[in-house]
């Protein structure tokens, strides 16, 4: 079957860096997503990851390993309004969308 | 440009009743995206729509049946509802239905959230 993997929940500190890991099994790969979504609110698009590496938009980076089903989402100067869930999702062989269920992240002062 | 649209936001239904939900999608996409958002959970893919057609379907029963207009907005209907069924449905718009681009990311609605009592 196909699953993905990421820790329920995690805190951190604002202004601190926070790594959240997302390891994956799934039929086929086709790229990697990386999601925030605020409580009650869509997701919001953060990565996208196709080729091993590291990708880094602002505070926000992403880095995949495909050899080891793997990847990480790094958050860097944490602010309040970070408190969200991100969302790991996979894109199989069949181009359909297999998503975890989700890191929430707490931020404290 | 705008963005995907979701009506109604919130509704209450009880089981054994049928509920329309739509998604109207972002200016430019083509391809409707349905997903179900349990409590907690990741979104879980139920189908996709492309051309007016479904190209892709999930691991949901029948029961649960789309349509996308010539606009591309799209309905997500689910008939004989059951107390599980209660969960945020998102909609998400996108560039084409087969070929995959970096490009292609998904653009979600806000949701509907659906209550079954």
């Amino acid at each position: 079957g196909q699953n993905i993997d990421q820790p329920t929940e995690m805190t951190a500190t604002e202004g601190a860096i926070v790594q959240i890991n997302c390891t994956y099994q799934t039929s086929g790969f086709n790229g990697l997503f990386w999601y925030q979504q605020h409580a009650g609110e869509a997701p919001t698009f953060l990565s996208y990851n196709v080729l091993d590496g590291l990708e880094e938009k602002g505070r926000f980076s992403s880095f995949l390993s495909r050899s080891k089903g793997y990847s990480y989402l790094l958050l860097k100067e944490l602010q309040m309004k970070d408190s969200a869930s991100y969302l790991c999702a996979v894109m199989d062989s069949n181009y359909q969308l297999i998503w975890g269920a989700g890191t929430k992240l707490i931020i404290k002062p | 440009e705008t963005g995907v649209t979701q009506s109604p936001t919130h509704l209450i239904k009880t089981r054994g009743q049928q509920v329309t939900l739509r998604c109207s999608s972002q200016s430019g996409h083509n391809t409707v995206s349905w997903y179900q958002q349990a409590l907690g959970q990741g979104p879980q893919f139920i189908f996709q729509y492309y051309r007016e057609e479904e190209n892709g379907r999930g691991n949901f029963p029948p029961r649960f049946s789309g349509l996308q207009f010539p606009n591309y907005s799209s309905e997500l209907n689910v008939n004989a509802l059951e107390l599980d069924d209660s969960a945020l449905y998102l909609c998400a718009s996108s560039l084409e239905g087969q070929a995959f681009s970096g490009a292609n990311v998904l653009t979600f609605g806000a949701g509907s959230r659906l209550t079954v009592l």
